[in-house]
């Protein structure tokens, strides 16, 4: 079976602009999570979606949002980005919403400039 | 609240030489500990993990024992290989009803020849 897969793989922007990040599950899988990895430090929370409805959201501000689609794929979206948001995003996905394992898609590594 | 803090890197052994990470954590309840491993321009893969006290993780040869009097989750392998090289982050959850995981902010392994 496929792992989660994650588009695109990099992505440029610059200041001020709208970037959408997409990721789909293991196939089964319902639950997906985002997380943000800014370089040298550990992966932080940022949404859980499961079947199609927010469950949890970390400290991030309204500019990320992010949705669940009815194949459980997902998108992120990030507006009026900063230097800040440079990070690699990870997609997690789990069978259910409280699901103790989730694994992990390779990420899309978005550069501000 | 929940957070997972882990001894700084880089560490660098040679191969065939005894790994300790440490980690500790500060949780309300009893979380599920984790250990995750990150290979460069990927994203993370589960170790091992473990549920409750006392409970032991293991995979690959990696172990880790959840202690919950000292509140850590040390990561010891016997005999490390170049293979091993790689980021690797000690994370827990706590299933309330979303899946939200605390990551420390990783260890750098470098195992030379």
């Amino acid at each position: 079976d496929a792992g989660v897969t994650q588009s695109p793989t990099h992505l440029i922007k610059t200041r001020g602009q709208h970037v959408t990040l997409r990721c789909s599950p293991i196939s089964g899988h319902k639950s997906v999570s985002w997380y943000q990895q800014v370089l040298g430090q550990g992966p932080q929370f940022i949404f859980q979606y499961y079947e199609k409805e927010e469950r949890g959201r970390g400290n991030f501000p309204d500019r990320f949002s992010a949705r669940q689609f009815p194949n459980y794929s997902s998108e992120l979206n990030v507006n009026a980005l900063l230097l800040g948001d440079s990070a690699l995003y990870l997609c997690a996905s789990s069978l259910a919403q409280a699901q103790e394992t989730q694994y992990f898609g390779p990420g899309t590594r978005l550069l501000v400039l | 609240g929940n957070s997972v803090t882990q001894m700084e890197g880089p560490v660098t052994l040679s191969e065939e030489a005894f790994l300790t990470i440490n980690c500790t954590y500060t949780a309300t309840g009893y979380p599920s500990l984790f250990w995750y491993v990150q290979y460069p321009g990927e994203g993370l893969q589960l170790l091992l993990k473990a549920t409750k006290a006392d409970d032991k993780g293991s995979n690959k040869g990696f172990e880790a024992t959840y202690r919950k009097e000292t509140t850590s989750f040390h990561l010891e392998k016997g005999s490390v290989q170049v293979s091993d090289s790689a980021v690797y982050f000690c994370a827990l959850t706590r299933l309330y009803n979303f899946n939200k995981f605390y990551f420390g902010s990783g260890t750098k392994l470098n195992v030379k020849p």
